[in-house]
């Protein structure tokens, strides 16, 4: 599975753009790169995912270049409620048995702290 | 719309006292996941369930079992406790569609081994 590398915080201001990039130099083939965000005392939750070039949902893009070597996830005019722990997973979908299946790899994610 | 359910939310043990980790989903997801995260780290797969009837270690596999019980459940069961399994377990489903493979995860099991 490839190894992820993001900042360990970032800091904001509300109503301000956030960009947290996710280096993963030995990306394979067939890996997906997916974004989670974990709240205090909570589970994570799904926010995006993407392949390559750029997906944009109704919470976040994903920009991903041609070489797929690094990602970086777009939060637009955050609030005080984004401030949480954003995971970067890379990994393959294997196929087994008709379903498909990810071994998803959790690195130490990156704290953002959102000021008022 | 439960999503995952785990239970219990809390529980101390004993070093050496057994238990289960409950764990049912009713989003008729094929695959499931059990992992651990321990203070101030990231998600640490224990074992995961693929489809029904199948289990496969994951990261850290050692001290723990499974077992798929049908679809909807997934227990993850501690035979003989030790301090160093004091941490948070997650318990997750997935499922592909459109194109997209999204885990959803329960609220946690906070375990402590004294």
């Amino acid at each position: 599975l490839a190894k992820t590398t993001q900042p360990i915080s970032m800091d904001s201001y509300e109503g301000q753009e956030v960009n947290i990039t996710c280096s993963h130099n030995n990306i394979a083939t067939n890996d997906y790169i997916t974004w989670y965000q974990q709240f205090p005392s909570q589970g994570p939750r799904f926010i995006i995912q993407g392949y390559k070039t750029k997906v944009t949902n109704e919470v976040a893009s994903l920009f991903i270049p041609a070489d797929r070597k690094s990602s970086t996830l777009s939060l637009p005019r955050v609030s005080l409620s984004d401030t949480a722990v954003y995971y970067c997973l890379v990994g393959g979908y294997f196929n087994a048995g008709g379903t498909s299946y990810g071994k998803l790899t959790f690195g130490q994610g990156t704290i953002l702290t959102v000021h008022p | 719309n439960a999503g995952v359910t785990q239970t219990p939310k809390f529980q101390v043990l004993k070093t050496g006292q057994s238990m289960t980790l409950q764990c049912a989903q009713d989003m008729n997801h094929n695959s499931m996941y059990w992992y651990r995260q321990d203070p101030g780290m990231g998600l640490r797969l224990i074992y995961y369930s693929a489809s029904e009837g199948t289990t496969d270690k994951g990261e850290v596999p050692n001290g723990y079992n499974v077992s798929r019980l049908n679809k909807r459940e997934f227990s993850l069961r501690l035979e003989s406790a030790a301090p160093s399994q004091t941490s948070v377990y997650f318990c997750a489903s997935s499922e592909r569609s459109s194109g997209v493979t999204e885990a959803f995860f329960g609220q946690g099991t906070r375990l402590t081994v004294v």
